[in-house]
C-alpha cells in the first residue's frame, strides 16, 4: 500500500494555465504539507495544513493555494503558471507525538513527487 | 531562529570508502533530529533519526550520534557502495512543531 501518493508524476504545461496537483496519505497522519524543490535540491516548505486549518503559510506567491477536503488529502492549485514554477512538489504527512514542552513532529513521509514542467 | 546547516556537495567516493556528511544545527528545546535520503527520481525517505541527546541512530549501516554539546548530528557509513549514490538531507523539528531541512548534499559512489 502507497502511504502518500501523489498524481499527477508529471505535469508539462505552458505557462498562464491552472493546474492541480493531488495528493492523499492513507497513514491516519494529522499534518500534511507541500514542498518545492528545486533544480539544485533545495527544500522549501511551502503549506502544512493540520486537521484542516493551514498551520504554515511561509512566503509564497498567492497564485498557489493549498485545499484540504479532509484529512487525508491536500491539493495544492496553481493560478498562471509561470517559468520559474518549474521544480519538483513534494506531498508530505506526519503526525504529533508526545505533549508538553517535548513535543514535536514526528518524521514526514514524502510522496514520490510531481515534476512540474512549464513552458 | 531555528536552521540546520550541513556540509555542500557534491561528495565522490569509491566503493567501500568511508563516508561523513558533516550536519550542525541551531535549536531551541529540545529538536528531534533526522537524515533522510532521497534517490534519484524518487521521493525523500527517512534514513534515521534520534530524539533526545546522546541518542545514536542507525540504518543500513548509517549512523548519526545526537550531539548537544556541539549542536552536531554527523551522518557516516564505515564502508559505502553504489547504491548510496543519493542525496542525503539533515533535518530537525523542534519543539514548537516547525520543521527544518538542511541544503542537500549529493554523494556519488563510484566502483
Amino acid at each position: 500500500d502507497t502511504a502518500v501518493s501523489q498524481t499527477p508524476k508529471y505535469l508539462v504545461t505552458q505557462m498562464g494555465n491552472d493546474k492541480s496537483i493531488k495528493c492523499e496519505q492513507n497513514l491516519g497522519h494529522d499534518t500534511m504539507y507541500w514542498y518545492k524543490q528545486d533544480s539544485k535540491k533545495f527544500l522549501k516548505i511551502m503549506f502544512s495544513y493540520n486537521n484542516k486549518e493551514l498551520i504554515i503559510n511561509e512566503t509564497v506567491p498567492n497564485r498557489f493555494s493549498p485545499k484540504s477536503p479532509d484529512k487525508a488529502h491536500l491539493n495544492l492549485h496553481i493560478n498562471s503558471l509561470e517559468l520559474g514554477d518549474s521544480a519538483v512538489y513534494f506531498c508530505a504527512s506526519s503526525n504529533l507525538y508526545g505533549g508538553g514542552e517535548r513535543s514535536s513532529y514526528n518524521e514526514q513521509f514524502f510522496g514520490p513527487g510531481t515534476r512540474l514542467t512549464v513552458l | 531562529g531555528n536552521s540546520v546547516t550541513q556540509m555542500e556537495g557534491p561528495v565522490t567516493l569509491s566503493e567501500e570508502a568511508f563516508l561523513t556528511i558533516n550536519c550542525t544545527y541551531t535549536a531551541t528545546g529540545y529538536p528531534s533530529l533526522f537524515w533522510y535520503v532521497q534517490y534519484p527520481g524518487e521521493g525523500l525517505q527517512l534514513l534515521l533519526k534520534a530524539t533526545k541527546a546522546d541518542d545514536k541512530g542507525s540504518n543500513k549501516g548509517f549512523e548519526a550520534t545526537y550531539r548537544k554539546e556541539t549542536t552536531s548530528f554527523h551522518l557516516e557509513k564505515g564502508s559505502v557502495q553504489v547504491s548510496d549514490s543519493a542525496v542525503y538531507f539533515c533535518a530537525l523539528s523542534d519543539p514548537g512543531n516547525q520543521f527544518y531541512f538542511g541544503t542537500g548534499t549529493s554523494l556519488t559512489v563510484i566502483p
